[in-house]
């Protein structure tokens, strides 16, 4: 079985432009979140999607938005990129949620590079 | 969501057997413990979840007491290529809890 991907594994962008990263879920999956683990730090929670929803945000500013498909998979969008954008972003999927269930199995993460 | 205390970083030797203890003083009765690992620049993979008493895969243990305020996670005779980050997290996703706070984690190293 084919566990989160993730597109693309690097990305180098300058400050004011716009990122897009995608990720796809393992197969089954309806929940989607994304992290943003800025080098040598924890991971802090982005957003999280369900059924095509966004369901809740972490405290990062508006011009991070994302969407999911009618598939399940999603993307993450940055706008109006900050230096401090420079991150690992890690996808995460996790299927209905339910007793024991509630693992979320991650991506190998994008790797994004403002300069 | 409960918070959970960690020691930052450990230190051990390839056959050793390591314990990383979590502290979660205000778990909720629903919630689960699940420990995760993480290499540089990938995502955290997976270990072991429980609820109570004892669980055990074939990658670690993980030891709940009865009042759940702590748990330990097990690695048997651990190698060099057990060198990660090691983080505790305490929660659910289903009954309105969206998202998983991942704390600083533990930093383990195995020396030869």
């Amino acid at each position: 079985e084919a566990g989160v991907t993730q597109s693309p594994t690097h990305l180098i962008k300058t400050r004011g432009q716009q990122a897009t990263l995608r990720c796809s879920p393992i197969s089954g999956h309806t929940s989607v979140y994304w992290y943003q683990q800025a080098l040598g730090l924890g991971l802090q929670f982005l957003l999280w999607y369900d059924e095509g929803e966004e369901r809740n945000r972490g405290n990062f500013p508006p011009r991070f938005s994302g969407r999911q498909f009618p598939n399940y998979s999603s993307e993450l969008n940055v706008n109006a990129l900050e230096l401090e954008d420079s991150a690992l972003y890690l996808c995460a999927s996790s299927s209905v949620p339910g007793i024991g269930t509630d693992t979320q199995y991650f991506g190998p993460g994008t790797r994004l590079t403002v300069l | 969501l409960a918070k959970t205390t960690q020691p930052i970083s450990m230190d051990s030797y390839e056959g050793q057997e390591v314990n990383i203890t979590c502290s979660h003083n205000n778990i909720a009765t629903n919630d689960y413990i699940t420990w995760y690992q993480q290499f540089p620049s990938q995502g955290p993979r997976f270990i072991i979840q429980g609820y109570k008493t004892k669980v055990t895969n074939e990658v670690a243990s993980l030891f709940i007491p009865a009042d759940r305020k702590s748990s330990t996670l097990s690695l048997p005779r651990v190698s060099l290529s057990d060198t990660a980050v090691y983080y505790c997290l305490v929660g659910r996703l289903s009954g309105g809890y969206n998202k998983l706070i991942f704390g600083a984690g533990t930093r383990l190293a195995v020396h030869p």
